[in-house]
């Protein structure tokens, strides 16, 4: 079964305008982190914002923020005001074991969306 | 800002020979991480390295994959004899090694690997 599902291949959005981007995940372990990147055409891995399971407080660092849904498994990522420099490949990430040392345990991925901003 | 740095960007080789992919890790850093991306698929975690030696590694990583840490700053990995589908985006990562939850693994801009 698929740990972190990313439904949408592709999204488009008009600059200025917010934009969400999906990501569901399914883990047994109550305690865990979830985890956006960013990878634009020029490849590298850019980390945008993370999760925790027992944060109480969606995640926000600048014009990105998290929609987390527990219950749902749900964890989508909102771009406001999108810009065009926005554009790139966006993937949602896991790590579980967070509470029992895992912090450092690896990442499990979703496949991405590709995010293009219309000028 | 401190970054992962990866080199070559971009390496051919043939089928059946070594291939070294080097990383320079964030300084500060103890964990380091390697991953690749198979055209059009996903991420995928290779192999975890702390204190020198592996701290977690995945299927992919079979008895063709090594990884070392030669000296204090570069960490590597080895594949013996390439396969053609060892074709491939390599991506090497870091973080601190905080036992704190939000422990920020950092990726360099990854080596795509050619094997003809």
């Amino acid at each position: 079964a698929q740990k972190i599902t990313q439904t949408q291949p592709g999204m488009f959005v008009q600059e200025k305008e917010a934009v969400t981007l999906d990501c569901t995940y399914d883990t047994s372990d109550p305690s865990y982190g979830l985890f956006w990147y960013k990878q634009p055409s020029s490849g590298e891995m850019i980390f945008l914002i993370y999760q925790g399971s027992y944060d109480q407080q969606n995640a926000t660092e600048g014009r990105y923020s998290l929609n987390f849904q527990k219950a749902r498994k749900s964890a989508n990522l909102v771009i406001s005001a999108s810009q065009l420099g926005d554009s790139a490949m966006y993937f949602c990430a896991m790590r579980e074991g967070e509470s029992s040392g895992g912090s450092n345990y690896k990442l499990t991925f979703g496949k991405g969306t590709l995010l293009t901003v219309n000028p | 800002e401190p970054e992962v740095t990866q080199t070559p960007s971009h390496q051919v080789t043939q089928m059946g020979q070594e291939v070294i992919l080097r990383c320079v890790p964030i300084s500060n850093h103890l964990y380091f991480y390697w991953y690749r991306q198979i055209l059009g698929q996903k991420v995928e975690f290779l192999v975890s390295f702390y204190n020198n030696e592996i701290s977690e590694k995945s299927e992919i990583f079979d008895d063709q994959f090594s990884v070392e840490r030669p000296d204090g700053s570069n960490f590597t990995l080895k594949i013996r004899s390439t396969k053609l589908e060892d074709s491939a985006m390599y991506f090497c990562a870091s973080s601190k090694g905080q036992l704190i939850a939000k422990n920020i693994q950092y990726f360099g801009a990854g080596t795509r690997l050619s094997v003809l």
